[in-house]
């Protein structure tokens, strides 16, 4: 599994846009970069999937270079709500287990 | 939408003693997963299930583990004789099937051992 990084903790304000980057330079060619969202005492919850270039869903946009060392998660005008831990996995689609590493804490200020 | 249940939502029991947690998967998924979550921790995976069988396994699901899956509907979770350092969140997970990617979790089941 190739292993990620991500910032331990980031502050931001309501309104604005938060983007949380997360490094994979050993990534392989059958990996998929997954990103998920756990609230407080609340089992995490998947957010968006990507392999390269740009994905957006209505929760979030994931954009990846070329060369996918690297991607970074978009989060369009966050409210309090947004409020929680982020993680990054990189990995293979379906049937494996999930390592979450320390993922990144998000905290939005009024 | 569906969603994975879980329970009960906190479980407190004795040192020594047995708990079971219960878990309903969503009804078409074919993967079954146990993760825990010690306070301030990361989330640890324990267990892994499919085709009634357990896949893959991690170094803290020892002999005092097991799961189940009784009934064709509920994915338990066997804990023979807590420790303290048991108490955590513990997180029943499922997944639609290969090719898919997104493991849909439960609230959760707080045990606490005393």
């Amino acid at each position: 599994l190739a292993k990620t990084t991500q910032p331990i903790s980031m502050d931001s304000y309501e309104g604005q846009e938060v983007n949380i980057t997360c490094s994979h330079n050993n990534i392989a060619t059958n990996d998929y970069i997954t990103w998920y969202q756990q609230f407080p005492s609340q089992g995490p919850r998947f957010i968006i999937q990507g392999y390269k270039t740009k994905v957006t869903n209505e929760v979030a946009s994931l954009f990846i270079p070329a060369d996918r060392k690297s991607s970074t998660l978009s989060l369009p005008r966050v409210s309090l709500s947004d409020t929680a831990v982020y993680y990054c996995l990189v990995g293979t689609r379906g049937g494996d287990k999930i390592i979450f590493g320390k993922g990144t804490r998000l905290h939005i200020l009024p | 939408e569906p969603e994975v249940t879980q329970t009960p939502s906190h479980q407190v029991t004795q040192m020594g003693q047995e708990v079971i947690l219960r878990c309903v998967p969503i009804s078409n998924h074919l993967y079954f997963y146990w993760y825990r979550q010690i306070l301030g921790q990361k989330v640890e995976f324990l267990v892994s299930f499919y085709n009634n069988e357990i896949s893959e396994k991690s170094e803290i699901f020892d002999d005092q583990f097991s799961v189940e899956r009784p009934d064709g509907s509920n994915f338990t979770l066997k804990i023979r004789s807590t420790k303290l350092e048991d108490s955590a969140m513990y997180f029943c997970a499922s997944l639609l099937g290969r090719g898919r990617y997104e493991q849909y979790f439960g609230p959760g089941t707080r045990l606490t051992v005393t």
